[in-house]
């Protein structure tokens, strides 16, 4: 079945600073999702990407989905304490139709 | 503001009672899906409609879950009977999508306890 690696596991990272994170998959993907999951709320999208080598962003995030088709990943830039969430990427195989395979998210805190 | 709304928000259940999940998804979205969330298994995909037709519920338990869209304003989880391994937060989503197109949209939850 599909499978996707999302790493890091956690990230405890200083107000202002970068983060970035990634996802890797074993087969290939034809849209990449990346979500922010507030507790006790659904996951909100962020990032839509449907192209090889695509570069989106949005305000400070931006997200790649890379060449190979197998990866993709988000970046934060100038972390904020509001960034704080779990990240999970989610990838769209077309020979599955509309069905999402979901990373493990990425736990992301911010010191203020 | 649209979003898609699910009711209850949360649930606490006796094992071997039945459990009812509405979503209401966003107007004018043609596919709704239902996830569930566990700490073990992650975000999972139980089941997807499109234009009411269910389309794949190969995630889904089929002895004791059911699926159904009575209209395109309401789509239904129902576990009978259920199990205290049934404890999870239930996700409905809905989309416009084709068969490229698929941001997906994320209702609250319901939030399950089968005790």
């Amino acid at each position: 079945g599909q499978q996707l690696n999302q790493s890091p596991q956690s990230m405890f990272i200083q107000e202002g600073e970068d983060v970035s994170m990634n996802c890797t998959s074993s087969s290939i993907f034809n849209t990449w999702l990346w979500y922010k999951q507030d507790p006790g709320e659904g996951p909100v999208l962020l990032i839509a990407l449907y192209k090889a080598g695509e570069l989106t962003s949005n305000g400070r995030l931006t997200a790649q989905f890379g060449i190979t088709r197998k990866d993709s990943f988000l970046n934060i830039s100038a972390s904020i304490p509001s960034d704080v969430g779990i990240y999970f990427c989610a990838g769209q195989n077309l020979n599955y139709g509309n069905k999402l395979v979901f990373g493990a998210g990425t736990i992301l805190r911010v010191k203020s | 503001d649209a979003r898609v709304t699910q009711t209850p928000r949360h649930k606490v259940t006796e094992m071997g009672q039945e459990v009812t999940m509405r979503c209401q998804p966003i107007l004018g979205h043609n596919t709704v899906f239902w996830y569930r969330q566990t700490m073990m298994q992650g975000l999972e995909l139980l089941a997807y409609f499109r234009n009411r037709a269910p389309l794949d519920d190969s995630g889904m338990p089929k002895d004791r879950f059911s699926a159904e869209m009575p209209d395109a304003t309401l789509a239904t989880l129902k576990i009978q009977p259920s199990e205290p391994r049934d404890s999870a937060v239930y996700f409905c989503a809905s989309g416009f999508t084709t068969v490229s197109y698929n941001e997906q949209f994320f209702g609250p939850g319901t939030r399950l306890t089968v005790l």
